[in-house]
């Protein structure tokens, strides 16, 4: 069983198209995250949500709009897309929020925007 | 302002080597926790170990052990005798206690890619 799970694996697109990014867990955690690794590898958080609220937006541009339907799942659409949004984005979950709790990654979306 | 440095980019070794990856945070917190985390070429991130700032305890898990030193600021990660499936990205990261990270923010290092040759 796949503990945080993200479809798609792999998405290509245009620029100026609209698309989501889905990320569920099945680990019982309370706190999801959104990460974003750019081509050098660098990994910096994007969003983070406790209990389907909002905790962290972390000076991204309004084209991403994360939204968690429950506590187990949290999407990221995003508006417009730009050549600089090819990356990959990561979700990930902790059992709680706060410093202490070690996060469980999902396998990434790379997101590739021509 | 916070901050994780893996001033080692790349590393090669020959299998069997002892490979030490070097990461040094700064903080003006004074309680923390450290992370490591593995991402091999096949690209998920696993975690590896989390450690708070209270405790300097070394840790040794297998071939695996942490250095953590709160006078130096690093917490490195060596591998004893390394094997090729030890060939990865390995990430350090910091998530501070203050009244800003409620949310638990990692902050990444840049990442040190280990490659260990047969």
């Amino acid at each position: 069983d796949t503990a945080v799970s993200q479809t798609p694996k792999y998405l290509v697109t245009q620029m100026g198209n609209d698309k989501s990014i889905k990320c569920e867990q099945n680990l019982g955690h309370d706190t999801m995250y959104w990460y974003k690794q750019d081509s050098k590898k660098f990994l910096k958080i994007m969003f983070s949500y406790n209990n389907k609220e909002l905790i962290i937006n972390e000076t991204v541009p309004n084209r991403f709009s994360p939204k968690s339907p429950d506590k187990a799942h949290l999407n990221l659409h995003i508006n417009s897309l730009e050549l600089g949004d090819s990356a990959v984005y990561f979700c990930a979950s902790s059992q709680g929020r706060g410093h202490s709790y070690e996060q469980y990654f999902g396998p990434g979306t790379r997101l590739t925007v021509t | 302002a916070q901050k994780v440095t893996q001033a080692q980019t790349e590393i090669s070794v020959v299998e069997k080597e002892d490979v030490t990856l070097d990461c040094v945070y700064e903080t003006r917190d004074t309680t923390y926790y450290l992370f490591w985390y593995k991402q091999p070429p096949s690209g998920e991130l696993v975690f590896l170990i989390r450690r708070n700032s209270f405790d300097e305890q070394n840790e040794i898990s297998g071939r695996y052990s942490w250095n953590f030193q709160k006078s130096t600021s690093s917490f490195n990660f060596t591998i004893t005798a390394s094997q090729v499936v030890d060939s990865a990205v390995y990430f350090c990261a910091l998530s501070e206690a203050g009244i800003y990270n409620q949310g638990g923010k990692l902050i990444f290092g840049q990442g040190t890619e280990l490659s260990v040759k047969p």
